[in-house]
């Protein structure tokens, strides 16, 4: 069965060091991952998938299939980065989504 | 564009009542998913409606029933409520269902059983 395992339940990081939030996986196939993030009073909303390669607002993440792991990264944590994180793989031939149980990450001033 | 839109944002229900929820998805989406997330957890997955049918379907009893509509709005029924059919229900819409293709949720409804 598949599985997304984030480690941390909370995360406290000041404001200029670097993040990561860890995020592993367990599925049987080619995983498709992705990283969605909740702002304070706000809904659930995509922040970036493996597949697009891209950066957004400074964060990366590189699929490691060796380790089965897709860390969120980013080099200089800004406040306004603080949200809860999940980690979400989709199952193959649709889109139904897998989730960890979250990282809530404090941007500390 | 509103975005997806669900209703009620919040209902309590007492043990053994039945529960409908309501959601719109983003004009043109005809995916709509159902997610269930408890205090604590991440969002667990329910339903998937395409093109009206069911797609697929997560680990819950037969008390959870959901359809979409030919306007792709969709409703998720629990009958028989237990305290633990107690969270947050999110509703997401997405234009395919397609791997990979982005999910876009509501803001969720949130069932308190009694």
């Amino acid at each position: 069965a598949q599985r997304v395992t984030q480690p941390e339940k909370l995360l406290s990081v000041f404001k200029g060091a670097p993040v990561e939030l860890k995020c592993n996986y367990s599925y049987s196939g080619s995983p498709e991952l992705f990283w969605y993030v909740q702002y304070s009073r706000q809904r659930l909303q995509l922040l970036l998938r493996h597949i697009s390669r891209e950066s957004i607002k400074g964060f990366t993440a590189d699929l490691n299939k060796g380790e089965t792991s897709f860390h969120l990264k980013k080099p200089f944590a800004q406040e306004e980065d603080s949200a809860m994180y999940y980690c979400a793989l989709s199952d193959l031939g649709n889109e139904k989504l897998t989730f960890g149980t979250g990282t809530r990450l404090t941007i500390i001033p | 564009d509103a975005g997806v839109t669900q209703s009620p944002t919040h209902l309590i229900k007492t043990r053994g009542q039945q529960v409908t929820l309501r959601c719109s998805p983003i004009s043109g989406h005809k995916s709509v998913s159902w997610y269930q997330q408890v205090l604590g957890q991440g969002p667990q997955f329910i339903f998937q409606y395409y093109e009206k049918e069911e797609r697929g379907r997560g680990n819950f009893p037969d008390r959870f029933s959901a359809r979409q509509f030919p306007n792709y709005s969709s409703e998720l029924n629990v009958n028989a409520l237990l305290l633990g059919d107690s969270a947050l229900y999110l509703c997401a819409s997405s234009l395919t269902r397609k791997r990979g293709t982005e999910a876009f949720f509501g803001q969720g409804t949130r069932l308190t059983v009694v």
